[in-house]
């Protein structure tokens, strides 16, 4: 049973232009959402996060929504950059144990130049 | 300020074998988690620890494995007579708390194991 869904497994865009990915979530308790970047043979790093509080939080070039009527919450990045290029995991948690993540099959993302 | 550190890096075990995988967590954290990341799929949540104790266990497989995270040093995965199906990038991720704002999970690189 997937809990945490990004339905993407991949996205290209030019640079300069918005990247938006998306994630859907089936299990209502969840109450705190991430995004986590990662590039191949490393760790998945920390980009963006947001509490089922809020329906957006801004962080510099990223954009996190959130949509708890549809169980939706899409990155967006803009203006994206070549750098960006990498897997983005969409990841949900509850506020008992935020460190225990549900994690969506990520999608690739990559932005050309 | 180090961040979270696995190692080895990379392991290579024949089917039968046993494989340890470590994980020093972030200073100041007490916390420590443990994911799996099969080939094209997310990361699956294995267990989750604190100082010489397991608090949630329940993406553990039933057999073969363990987690440890002693009074001690670092917290250790252990798979007992490895098959080529653990091969997977087996993640650690560490947080300072279990919930609220500073529960934040920091991951390390991981340990790419391969079960020959």
């Amino acid at each position: 049973d997937q809990q945490v869904k990004q339905n993407s497994p991949s996205l290209s865009v030019q640079e300069g232009r918005i990247s938006i990915l998306n994630c859907d979530y089936t299990n209502s308790m969840f109450d705190y959402f991430l995004w986590y970047k990662k590039y191949p043979a490393e760790g998945p790093t920390f980009l963006i996060s947001i509490s089922s509080i809020k329906d957006k939080n801004e962080d510099g070039r990223f954009t996190v929504f959130l949509n708890k009527s549809a169980k939706h919450l899409s990155l967006h990045i803009v203006p994206s950059q070549p750098g960006d290029s990498a897997v983005y995991f969409c990841a949900a948690s509850t506020s008992t144990s935020y460190g225990k993540l549900t994690f969506g099959q990520g999608t690739i993302l990559t932005v050309h130049p | 300020n180090a961040g979270v550190m696995q190692n080895p890096r990379h392991l290579v075990r024949r089917r039968g074998q046993e494989a340890r995988l470590r994980c020093s967590p972030m200073k100041g954290h007490s916390h420590v988690y443990w994911y799996r990341q099969l080939p094209e799929e997310g990361l699956k949540f294995m267990v989750y620890l604190q100082k010489e104790n397991i608090i949630d266990e329940s993406g553990m497989p039933k057999e073969r494995f363990s987690a440890e995270f002693p009074k001690e040093g670092p917290s250790i995965l252990r798979i007992q007579q490895v098959v080529r199906g653990d091969s997977a990038a087996y993640f650690c991720a560490s947080s300072r708390t279990g919930g609220g704002l500073t529960a934040e999970a920091f991951f390390g690189q991981g340990t790419r194991l391969t079960v020959v």
